[in-house]
């Protein structure tokens, strides 16, 4: 068990551009969420998955957020036409049913 | 979402035992009190969580009110490592409860 891992860990965009980041639960953890941390501030949840089925998004995920788990395995977070209020640490957890959610490092984005 | 309120900061001594508290009038009845940390430049991680009785793991002890409405994370002998934002969350059973509502925690800084 390696853990949840995030790629890239830092990204710098330019304003405008489109920007995608990937998270690797841990195995066999049914459940994969998404949240996102801006300085000074606790974690806000964006969406989450069981398996493959996206079954939750908050009023946060604008319609330039899209989120996939294909085959309810690793997941993949695309901002389109990142604005600079996208700059942030996105957090991905995953977790067996409705258990303790385990987090990954995060990815840090900051949009120029 | 029912709401926690807690100290923006605490400071403790090193090896000293470490009482963090939390305020959660509000908690219904299947709503179970989560307590994560996190460390810094680090994903949460998960501390530990209980509903109505005292819970004791290898990382601390939650020690809960009779009335619910409020509770104490206990770290019994504080390490340079516990020094983080720690954050007491309530978490319903419920479908539609999935997703952990972080407000701004308590900063715990360990003095050596």
């Amino acid at each position: 068990d390696t853990g949840v891992s995030q790629d890239p860990r830092h990204k710098i965009t330019k304003r405008g551009q489109n920007v995608t980041f990937r998270c690797d639960p841990i195995s066999e953890h049914n459940r994969l969420y998404w949240y996102r941390q801006t300085l000074g501030q606790g974690p806000e949840f964006l969406t989450y998955f069981q398996n493959e089925a996206q079954l939750e998004k908050s009023r946060l995920l604008s319609d330039r957020f899209s989120a996939e788990r294909p085959k309810g395995s690793f997941s993949t977070l695309e901002i389109q036409r990142t604005e600079q209020g996208d700059s942030a640490m996105y957090l991905c957890a995953s977790s067996l049913d409705m258990l303790e959610q385990y987090f990954g490092p995060g990815t840090r984005l900051t949009v120029t | 979402d029912a709401k926690t309120t807690q100290p923006n900061s605490m400071e403790s001594n090193e090896e000293e035992p470490v009482h963090l508290p939390c305020n959660h009038s509000t908690i219904s009845g299947t709503d179970y009190i989560h307590w994560y940390r996190q460390l810094p430049s680090q994903g949460p991680e998960y501390v530990i969580h209980g509903l109505t009785s005292n819970v004791n793991n290898r990382m601390a002890s939650l020690a809960i009110a009779e009335d619910r409405k409020s509770s104490t994370l206990i770290l019994h002998r504080a390490t340079l490592r516990d020094a983080a934002v720690y954050y007491c969350i309530l978490r319903g059973v419920n479908f539609g409860n999935e997703k952990l509502t972080f407000g701004t925690g308590t900063r715990l800084t360990i003095i050596p």
